[in-house]
């Protein structure tokens, strides 16, 4: 059991480059999200989804895209980075309601030049 | 709307003495709390959660918060600070009323432990 897992740990990207973060979880939960950590500001969520083939915006989506086409994945696509996406990237999942643990992966730092 | 306020960026302790984290928020529901702690570039870990039950609730690592309603608090304590607790720690709501998943985070407060 890995629990949540993220790659890469850390990428170095041009602004106007793309690329995919990934996210996967094996605990079967329905819930799985993306959030941004920047400094003095907590972690920010960026996209969510309550399971296979549902997305929905969260705090701060722009520039950025997902998908949930099965119940292990869910990731985070940058269109066309930017110097503002500099960050620190966390996954996270949990099951059931509100009041159910979330559950991080160990995060993807990225830095656009 | 839900909203988390941590009192203090930073708070520095001896090792040996009591930590007090302090932690206000808002929700417009019965809100779950949360208390999470960040090691230097490390995920995030669950100390402990307040869902409803008790209000004096226990974590790991001998941490333990209270929620206090009427103050709209929940902040984290620990009898004698160990060095191994030196971290960022975050506060957390989550609205009952939101299955959309969403947590929202304090700003975070960094602990220091002075030997």
């Amino acid at each position: 059991n890995a629990g949540v897992t993220q790659t890469p740990k850390f990428q170095v990207l041009k602004t106007g480059q793309s690329m995919t973060l990934q996210c996967a979880q094996d605990m079967n939960h329905e819930y799985m999200s993306w959030y941004r950590q920047d400094p003095g500001m907590g972690l920010r969520l960026i996209h969510y989804s309550v399971g296979a083939g549902i997305t929905d915006q969260g705090e701060v989506p722009n520039g950025y895209n997902v998908s949930r086409s099965t119940t292990e994945d869910f990731p985070l696509r940058l269109l066309s980075a930017a110097p503002s996406q500099t960050s620190v990237y966390f996954c996270a999942s949990r099951g059931g309601g509100a009041a159910e643990t979330q559950y991080f992966g160990p995060g993807t730092r990225l830095l656009v030049l | 709307a839900q909203s988390v306020t941590q009192l203090d960026s930073h708070v520095s302790v001896s090792e040996g003495t009591p930590v007090l984290l302090r932690c206000n928020y808002s929700s417009s529901y019965s809100p779950s709390l949360f208390w999470y702690v960040q090691h230097p570039n490390k995920g995030l870990q669950l100390l402990l959660k307040y869902t409803s039950a008790a209000t004096l609730v226990k974590g790991i690592n001998g941490f333990e918060a209270e929620f206090k309603k009427s103050e709209t608090s929940f902040h984290l304590t620990k009898p004698s600070a160990h060095m191994s607790d030196a971290a960022e720690y975050f506060c957390v709501v989550s609205d009952l009323r939101n299955a959309g998943n969403m947590l929202t985070f304090g700003g975070g407060t960094r602990l220091m432990v002075k030997p």
